[in-house]
Order: structure tokens, then C-alpha cells, then sequence
């Protein structure tokens, strides 16, 4: 498969659970994004990783946990949520980090219940 | 931080008729600006980008005008067309090292 996926596309967890997000890029970007998408809000980023390090944390939770294997692989462990942090979460890459394109997944629609 | 205000929030236009979404940015030191369009269900897809040494950008229908000292870009579409429905966001890199995005856009074309 090309371009960036992401799995699972829907995920509906209780508010005591814990579940992880995968992002996979086959672009041989080094680069590699998340963003939460909220109903009338502006895609926010929350993580970014260049070279497998963590570059970016703007001041998210410690509920969710990033963690990047290497240059191709993005996840994102949630646990004990709350139902606000439902939303589609959007993993993208990009070459490299700074202002270049970035190419996002389909995302992942959680719902918090 | 840096700001970036995007507007109007709806747009509806006849098909055949241009589309002007406008955006405003804070950071002064920002040098790269993408918009995005993200089809209902789908994923944001670039559609145009423009760097701050380039005052317009064109491809077929779309275009990107950047007024550097005003601190604002531009997205038109020019002969809409239907599939040209979405939600569009503008966005902007600078100075403080990632990607701000606007609000969105919800452009409605109807035949």
C-alpha cells in the first residue's frame, strides 16, 4: 500500500481503557505528524518526530503517549480518556520537518465513550 | 504563538462562479503556506502551496496570492465546479517550527 495509512480507521473505547493508534508511512519520509481534528475546530497538532525524535509535544496530555519505532512507523497509546478527546486523529508525514508537504492518513474517528 | 484566521467559514457559490477564501497570519517570520482540501470522510490533500519569495501561484483553476506585508493569502478557484465542494484550509510555517492551521472553509458548489 503507498502513501500513509492508519489503523484502526474507527475506535470506539471506554473512558478506563487503553488502545493504540498505528500510523505507517511508505513515502520514505523522515518526518511524522499527529494531529486531533475536532467538529469546528482547527486540526491541532499534538506530536512530531524527525529521525525517530521527538521534536514537538504541544502540551498534550499525558493521557496520550507517542511513540515512533522508526522513520516509518507512528503510534499513539491512549489511555484513560475522556469523551472531549473524541475526535478524528490524523497521522501525516512530510521529507523532512519544518515547511514542507505534508501528506496525512485517512485518519482514525475515536470515540470516547 | 502564531495565529492564523481563516475566512469566510461557509461559502456557497453557483457552479461557474469563483471561490475566494481568505486567511490572515500573525507571525511575521512565517515563509511557507499550504492549503489543504479534505472531501467529506476523507483526508486533507494538498492542493497548492506558495513560499514568501512568490507573490502568486497558479495551477488550471486554483491560484495563491500572498501579501507579505499585509500578512495575508489568498486561495481562488475560478469556475467552480461541484466536485470542487469541500472544506479547505489554509496554513502557515514560520517561526515558531510547525504548521498552523485555519479553521476551514465549507465550500458549497450547487449546480
Amino acid at each position: 500500500e503507498t502513501g500513509v495509512t492508519q489503523t484502526p480507521r474507527h475506535l470506539v473505547m471506554g473512558m478506563t481503557n487503553k488502545k493504540s493508534l498505528k500510523c505507517e508511512q511508505h513515502l520514505g519520509h523522515n518526518a511524522m505528524y499527529w494531529y486531533k481534528q475536532s467538529a469546528k475546530k482547527p486540526l491541532e497538532l499534538m506530536f512530531v518526530y524527525n529521525f525517530k525524535e521527538q521534536t514537538e509535544n504541544n502540551s498534550v496530555p499525558s493521557r496520550f503517549s507517542p511513540e515512533c519505532p522508526n522513520s516509518s512507523h507512528l503510534f499513539l497509546h491512549l489511555h484513560t480518556l475522556q469523551p472531549e478527546d473524541s475526535a478524528l486523529y490524523l497521522c501525516a508525514s512530510s521529507q523532512v520537518e519544518g515547511g514542507d508537504t505534508q501528506y496525512f492518513g485517512p485518519g482514525t474517528r475515536l470515540t470516547v465513550l | 504563538g502564531e495565529n492564523v484566521e481563516q475566512h469566510p467559514s461557509t461559502l456557497s457559490v453557483q457552479e461557474g462562479d469563483s471561490a475566494v477564501i481568505k486567511c490572515t497570519y500573525s507571525d511575521s517570520a512565517s515563509n511557507y503556506f499550504p492549503w489543504y482540501k479534505q472531501e467529506l470522510g476523507k483526508r486533507p490533500q494538498l492542493i497548492i502551496d506558495i513560499r514568501s519569495n512568490v507573490g502568486e501561484k497558479k495551477d488550471q483553476r486554483i491560484a495563491v496570492t500572498l501579501n507579505k506585508t499585509a500578512k495575508h493569502f489568498s486561495l481562488h478557484i475560478t469556475e467552480t465546479q461541484p466536485e470542487d465542494s469541500a472544506v479547505y484550509f489554509c496554513a502557515a510555517f514560520g517561526g515558531y517550527n510547525k504548521l498552523i492551521f485555519g479553521a476551514g472553509t465549507r465550500l458549497a458548489v450547487h449546480p
